[in-house]
């Protein structure tokens, strides 16, 4: 079913330890982006890709990277877990951005939600 | 930064009110976009704005982008127990979205 999928949807790690979340869209948007939502501070922005090997910070992107070597494929890491990233993680694409006129619209996958013990 | 500010925070309603919520901003938005949020999923897409003035409806939800283009309001008539949830909403300037803090809404029976 074509869509935006996020893997995994739980997730349960130590501080230290490097996660990776994923994120797979079928619509071959060009952007896609990860927030984190947290209570108390809504949706942030990590970071965001505006197509294939373009990545580009957003407004909490700290003890995270991404790649973006395919355009379906978003994944996220965390290369040295810590408590404070302890967050549920959406994932979300949009067809194009910054055209006037244009749909600028964003699609979430349905998150992941991660602990760090 | 862009800052949304969205209220109420809440809102506790009988089943058949009509629901307000909206969404103000010192700065200038070309889209405005309304999220809801259920427990356990991701924000899906309710109503998107495009153009200073626009009045959009989907079904018993109605939203307008403010004529300044920095405000914005979301609608729900006649509620029911299934619009249980939290609203967002969104402008984008240039690709960036940013969200308000979101308002809970609760239906009661």
């Amino acid at each position: 079913d074509a869509g935006i999928t996020q893997s995994p949807r739980y997730k349960i790690t130590e501080t230290g330890r490097q996660v990776t979340l994923m994120c797979h869209q079928t619509w071959s948007h060009s952007y896609m982006f990860w927030y984190r939502q947290d209570l108390g501070h809504g949706l942030r922005l990590i970071y965001y890709s505006a197509a294939a090997d373009i990545t580009d910070k957003g407004e909490v992107p700290d003890g995270y990277v991404v790649s973006r070597s395919k355009t379906e494929n978003f994944p996220l890491t965390l290369e040295s877990a810590t408590r404070s990233q302890t967050s549920v993680y959406f994932c979300a694409s949009n067809p194009s951005s910054g055209s006037p006129g244009g749909t600028d619209t964003q699609y979430f996958g349905p998150g992941t939600r991660l602990t760090v013990l | 930064g862009q800052q949304l500010n969205q209220s109420p925070q809440s809102m506790f309603i009988q089943e058949g009110e009509d629901v307000s919520m909206n969404c103000t901003s010192s700065s200038i938005f070309n889209t405005w976009l309304w999220y809801k949020q259920e427990p356990g999923e991701g924000p899906v897409l309710l109503i998107a704005l495009y153009k200073a003035g626009e009045l959009t409806s989907n079904g018993r939800l109605t939203a307008q982008f403010g004529i300044t283009r920095k405000d914005s309001f979301l609608n729900i008539s006649a509620s029911i127990p299934s619009d249980v949830g939290i609203y967002f909403c969104g402008g984008t300037s240039y690709g960036k979205l940013t969200f308000g803090q979101g308002t809970i809404l609760t239906v009661h029976p």
